[in-house]
């Protein structure tokens, strides 16, 4: 079975300064995707950067880009330029395809990053 | 606005009772997943539908049940035989080819 392990429960940054958030997973797949959520206080998980493990370029959006080592089985979340309203909860996951072509997303406990003004 | 709805935002039961939690999307999306979230951890599949008239088993499935009569409408049943249904519940929908989830905004069940 799949795992993922965010190895950091807590992080807090000064405002505008880069944070990196760790994400590690175990599986024998070889085509999987991988994604960063984040669940501000409102609780709506919203998509923040995917990953296809097929792409060697690392993915970015506007401030967030990521560090995917598929060798290691790596995937960390840098924010550049951290503001107030990145505080939340932020979550690493996985997805394999299940035969049928239903997709399971599987997640690690989360990092709940404080960004300080 | 397109969208994937869940009502009520907050639920409050008493130990025995059934109860049922809406989720609707209007994105035209084929796949609707329900995730169950319990306080500092992350996300476990409960139920999926594929297609309409069809769902399967997540890792979590015991003491609820779905259906999916209509390609919008996907909810979930929470019975008296899920022994600790106190959590957050969350819906999400995947469009056909993409491989990425969308969320609803939740419903917060209490069981008093």
């Amino acid at each position: 079975a799949q795992t993922v392990t965010q190895s950091q429960p807590e992080m807090s940054v000064q405002e505008a300064e880069t944070v990196t958030l760790s994400c590690t997973y175990d599986t024998s797949e070889n085509n999987y995707y991988l994604f960063w959520y984040k669940q501000p206080p409102s609780r709506q998980m919203i998509l923040v950067i995917r990953q296809e493990a097929y792409k060697q370029q690392n993915a970015t959006e506007n401030r967030f880009s990521v560090n995917f080592q598929k060798a290691a089985k790596s995937f960390s979340l840098k924010i550049s330029d951290s503001q107030l309203g990145d505080t939340a909860m932020y979550f690493c996951a996985f997805m394999k395809r299940f035969i049928q072509g239903a997709q399971k997303l599987v997640f690690g406990q989360g990092t709940r990053l404080t960004i300080n003004p | 606005d397109g969208g994937i709805t869940q009502s009520p935002k907050y639920l409050f039961r008493k130990e025995g009772q059934n109860v049922t939690l809406s989720c609707e999307q209007n994105l035209n999306h084929d796949a609707m997943y329900w995730y169950r979230q319990d306080p500092g951890q992350g996300l476990r599949l409960i139920y999926y539908s594929q297609i309409v008239n069809d769902f399967q088993k997540g890792d979590i499935a015991e003491g609820y049940s779905v259906s999916r009569e209509k390609k919008e409408s996907f909810p979930l049943t929470v019975t008296s035989a899920q022994k600790n249904p106190t959590a957050f519940y969350l819906c999400a929908s995947s469009p056909p080819g993409m491989d990425t989830q969308y969320f609803g905004p939740g419903t917060r069940l209490t069981v008093l």
